[in-house]
């Protein structure tokens, strides 16, 4: 089973900030078969990223993926402030399918 | 647009069977190469993958192996649902269940349901 770790796991930002969040594998992701979700309280996760960098229908701009091998980003440039919630990583190279344990981006 | 519902007991007892079916509307789930998925979160934690169905007359599954000696996954194309059970339930089973589009990763989801285990 592919373990994810993601790091921080919570960010205190502002409004207009820039925030990378890290997702390092236990091992290397073929394909680049990863994807980010956020998920605010009481709601399911939305998709906002899948083949590490490839942005999901209607997601704005500022959001964007990178990363290959172990280590994957995922980058607001600018916070806007729908954007506090918690972050998931998730792979798709096998299964079971595995979500990292998500980092909290909230209002400093 | 695709939507998908969940339904389903609330309250199980335990070592009981948690039932749990998904309605999906703005799309067939016989139509496409489309997998179904079902995903849970305990409160206050992470997501949990439990596994897919793609339809065919036998319903193709793959459940996560945590659970599969527990779980079973059907398709009823009729109703356009989809369903899951998990037998002999227990206090860690208490979750949000969620159903969800893709065996990859996964694109539309529905509400959540939040499934209690007590007696």
């Amino acid at each position: 089973e592919v373990v994810l770790t993601q790091s921080p796991g919570t960010l205190s930002l502002s409004p207009g900030e820039r925030v990378t969040l890290s997702c390092r594998a236990s091992q290397s992701i073929s394909n680049n078969y990863l994807a980010w979700y956020q998920q605010k309280r009481g709601q399911a996760p939305r998709l906002l990223v899948y083949g590490a960098s490839s942005r999901a229908t209607g997601i704005p701009d500022r959001f964007s993926g990178s990363g290959s091998g172990t280590d994957f980003t995922l980058t607001i440039s600018r916070l806007e402030p729908e954007d506090f919630a918690m972050y998931y990583c998730q792979q798709y190279v096998s299964s079971p399918r595995t979500f990292g344990q998500g980092t909290k981006v909230e209002i400093k | 647009q695709v939507q998908l519902q969940e339904s389903g007991p609330g309250l199980v007892k335990p070592s009981q069977t948690l039932s749990l079916t998904c309605t999906v509307s703005g799309a067939s789930i016989s139509g496409g190469a489309y997998y179904w998925s079902w995903i849970r979160q305990h409160p206050g934690r992470g997501l949990e993958w439990l596994g897919h169905i793609y339809y065919t007359d036998s319903g193709s599954t793959y459940y996560n192996p945590s659970l599969q000696s527990r779980l079973t996954m059907s398709v009823d194309t009729s109703k356009n649902q989809f369903s899951l059970k998990l037998s002999s339930v227990t206090a860690a089973d208490t979750a949000v269940y969620y159903c969800a589009r893709g065996a990859y990763y996964f694109e539309y989801w529905g509400q959540g349901t939040l499934v209690t285990v007590s007696s």
